[in-house]
């Protein structure tokens, strides 16, 4: 079982829909929880960061990361086209040195 | 613009040939790293160097070498390039080696598209 499981999509919604992306994982260790937005033909960029269990909101993104179910989301309320992206998490241990793993990438397609 | 800065940006390599992949980052970060994503394997880590001075292998370092030149620089060389190899490699820096402490995360470069024929 790879530690750090992501459905790739595609995913299409209409424009407005409120999208909703998983991640699952095995290592209980894992307190560090980001997701990154990759558009084509670019480097990932930091979206969202949360540490350990909760919800963080920023706009129209909600991350929430639930530790006993290892589980984390990222809600996207009221799509845009300039949504369209690959989204990927990415988390690690609290421990010098690691880096950070990332899931497959969830590849979402807004439509107007 | 601040950030990272990868080169070439396209690469055709025959196989057995040999090519160094530059990376170097203006952030002042200690920590830097080399990806590679594949189509639907996502990002897998190659090396990283948690500080300068310091290079650790990833989840597929085979058929690779790392070379942290300096605070600012992290080479990836590919010794006798095969089809496998045919990727696109991203560099990252952080601020510490220790994720926690790096809430800016990762800052990626826009990446080396390398195709092996």
């Amino acid at each position: 079982q790879k530690e750090v499981e992501q459905d790739p999509g595609p995913l299409s919604v209409p424009e407005g829909a409120i999208v909703s992306l998983n991640c699952t994982y095995s290592n209980s260790a894992f307190q560090y929880f980001m997701w990154y937005r990759q558009y084509s033909r670019k480097g990932p960029e930091l979206l969202m960061y949360t540490y350990s269990s909760g919800n963080k909101e920023d706009g129209r993104f909600t991350a929430q990361v639930d530790k006993s179910s290892k589980y984390i989301s990222l809600f996207i309320r009221d799509s845009q086209p300039s949504d369209s992206a690959t989204y990927l998490c990415a988390m690690s241990a609290w421990q010098a040195g690691t880096a950070l793993i990332f899931g497959k990438g969830t590849t979402l397609s807004v439509s107007s | 613009n601040a950030g990272v800065t990868q080169t070439p940006k396209f690469q055709v390599l025959k196989t057995g040939q040999s090519m160094t992949l530059q990376c170097a980052q203006d952030m002042n970060h200690n920590s830097m790293y080399w990806y590679r994503q594949d189509p639907g394997m996502g990002l897998r880590l190659i090396y990283y160097s948690a500080s300068e001075g310091t290079t650790d292998k990833g989840e597929v370092p085979n058929g690779y070498n790392v070379s942290r030149l300096n605070k600012r620089e992290f080479s990836l060389r590919l010794e006798s390039a095969a089809p496998s190899q045919t990727s696109v490699y991203f560099c990252a820096s952080s601020e510490v080696g220790a994720i926690g402490q790096g809430r800016d995360g990762y800052t990626f470069g826009s990446g080396t598209r390398l195709t092996v024929v």
